[in-house]
């Protein structure tokens, strides 16, 4: 158990529909990563948060966007949805650990968009 | 941009015996995090063991160890004693830049692991 946790477990939307996920993060850790995992692939880098603000962002349109809270959980919004958003969306808490920083990830969202 | 192989879309092993899962990356950042996490078919990614670039010795945890190679940018994992329930998707990832953490991850295709008894 990583102390993180993602809502909800499984979604389905349409075509064109907007979806919001959500991610707790382990206590004590201050940046979250948002990936998309699409079958039979590795997780795909969307966005990080730290300290509310992104601090970075990956090859994904802005229909992708998100936000931190305070209390350093995250939501990963998605507007207009495609058929191709249809993934596995894992959201990762981190902290640092000497000079590097492993990331905790959490059980997943998975999205069927029909 | 860093990029991160795995060529092995499958393995097999005897319970109870040893197996090596290859990973080899590529940077041109000096500084760099490698990682290998397991993926049940639940979805969860757990976190194995990590080794940083200016590490001089390789990195173990339990029955995990990590084959570093630097100059032949390779990164290894070794399972002893599989047991079944290694049985998973095995992903090598790599993080690189200068200064402190908060990086992104750059992940492989995985390898998928199965343990027979």
């Amino acid at each position: 158990e990583t102390g993180v946790t993602q809502s909800p477990t499984h979604l389905i939307k349409t075509r064109g529909q907007q979806v919001t996920l959500r991610c707790s993060s382990q206590s004590g850790h201050n940046t979250v990563s948002w990936y998309q995992q699409a079958l039979g692939q590795g997780p795909q880098f969307i966005f990080q948060y730290y300290r509310e603000e992104e601090n970075g962002r990956g090859n994904f349109p802005p229909r992708f966007s998100g936000l931190q809270f305070p209390n350093y959980s995250s939501e990963l919004n998605v507007n207009a949805l495609e058929l191709d958003d249809s993934a596995l969306y894992l959201c990762a808490s981190s902290s640092m650990t000497g000079s590097e920083e492993t990331q905790y990830f959490g059980p997943g969202t998975r999205l069927l968009v029909l | 941009a860093q990029k991160i192989t795995q060529t092995q879309p499958g393995m097999f092993v005897q319970e109870k015996e040893a197996v090596t899962l290859d990973c080899t990356y590529d940077t041109s950042d000096p500084s760099y995090g490698l990682f290998w996490y397991k993926q049940p078919s639940s979805g969860e990614m757990i976190f194995l063991i990590y080794q940083g670039s200016y590490d001089q010795q390789n990195a173990t945890e339990g029955r995990y160890s990590l084959n570093f190679q630097k100059a032949r940018k390779s990164a290894n994992l070794v399972i002893s004693a599989s047991q079944l329930g290694d049985s998973a998707m095995y992903f090598c990832a790599m993080t690189s830049g200068r200064g402190t953490g908060r990086r992104a991850l750059t992940f492989g295709s995985g390898t998928r692991l199965q343990v027979q008894p």
